[in-house]
């Protein structure tokens, strides 16, 4: 499974936009790449899943270069409630059963303030 | 999204005691569905993947006599903790996986995490 690296901790402002970079240089031709977030006590929640180039959903967008060999979430105008770990995660999705059990890395601390 | 449950939220036992934590796909048919373990201000580890019929796959260093994971229909999971001790205290969060609609790939979701405490 191809190990993830994210910057440990993150701070911004409200209202500002918030990118942060994921390292996979390992990933697989049938890896996706999928980021949560999770809240302290709380389940991961799924914020977003791509496999190339670029994907927007009404939370965030995730942009893949061409190599894939890293991903960009990127979350618009951030408000408190943004403060979360969050984590970039790479397995194979499109298949069944066990493949693709997802590994968590440490994830990315990022904390809002006002 | 899905929506994944566990049960109960949080449980207090006694050293030596066993705990069953239940984890329900509650709108959609999970043939497959992990455990993992999450100790303070540290990530997730994956403990066991269970397919629905079958015996599950424990990852190293699990006890699999130890945390019984039994996954007998397609929307129920349970673990086991057998013989609790207070290392064993920690926060235990399911995930089932979804198949989306033609060409998507599987999405994974998470339950809201079951906190054991073992006095």
């Amino acid at each position: 499974l191809a190990k993830t690296t994210q910057p440990i901790s993150m701070d911004s402002y409200e209202g500002q936009e918030v990118n942060i970079t994921c390292s996979h240089n390992n990933i697989a031709t049938n890896d996706y790449i999928t980021w949560y977030q999770q809240f302290p006590s709380q389940g991961p929640r799924f914020i977003i899943q791509g496999y190339k180039t670029k994907v927007t959903n009404e939370v965030a967008s995730l942009f893949i270069p061409a190599d894939r060999k890293s991903s960009t979430l990127s979350l618009p105008r951030v408000s408190l409630s943004d403060t979360a770990v969050y984590y970039c995660l790479v397995g194979v999705m499109n298949y069944g059963g066990s493949q693709g059990n997802l590994i968590f890395g440490k994830g990315t601390k990022l904390s809002v303030k006002p | 999204g899905a929506v994944v449950s566990q049960h109960p939220s949080r449980v207090i036992c006694k050293s030596g005691t066993s705990v069953k934590i239940e984890c329900r796909s509650l709108d959609f048919q999970a043939t497959t569905m992990f455990w993992y373990r999450q100790f303070p201000k540290q990530s997730l580890m994956l403990m066991a993947t269970s397919n629905e019929g079958s015996k599950a796959t424990y990852e190293q260093g699990v006890e699999k006599d130890k945390f019984l994971i039994n996954h007998a229909s397609l929307t129920l999971s349970t673990l086991t903790v057998t013989s609790a001790h207070p290392e064993d205290s920690s926060f235990y969060i399911c995930s089932a996986r979804d198949y989306g609609t033609s060409g998507r790939a599987y999405e994974q979701y998470f339950g809201p995490g079951t906190r054991l405490t073992v006095t």
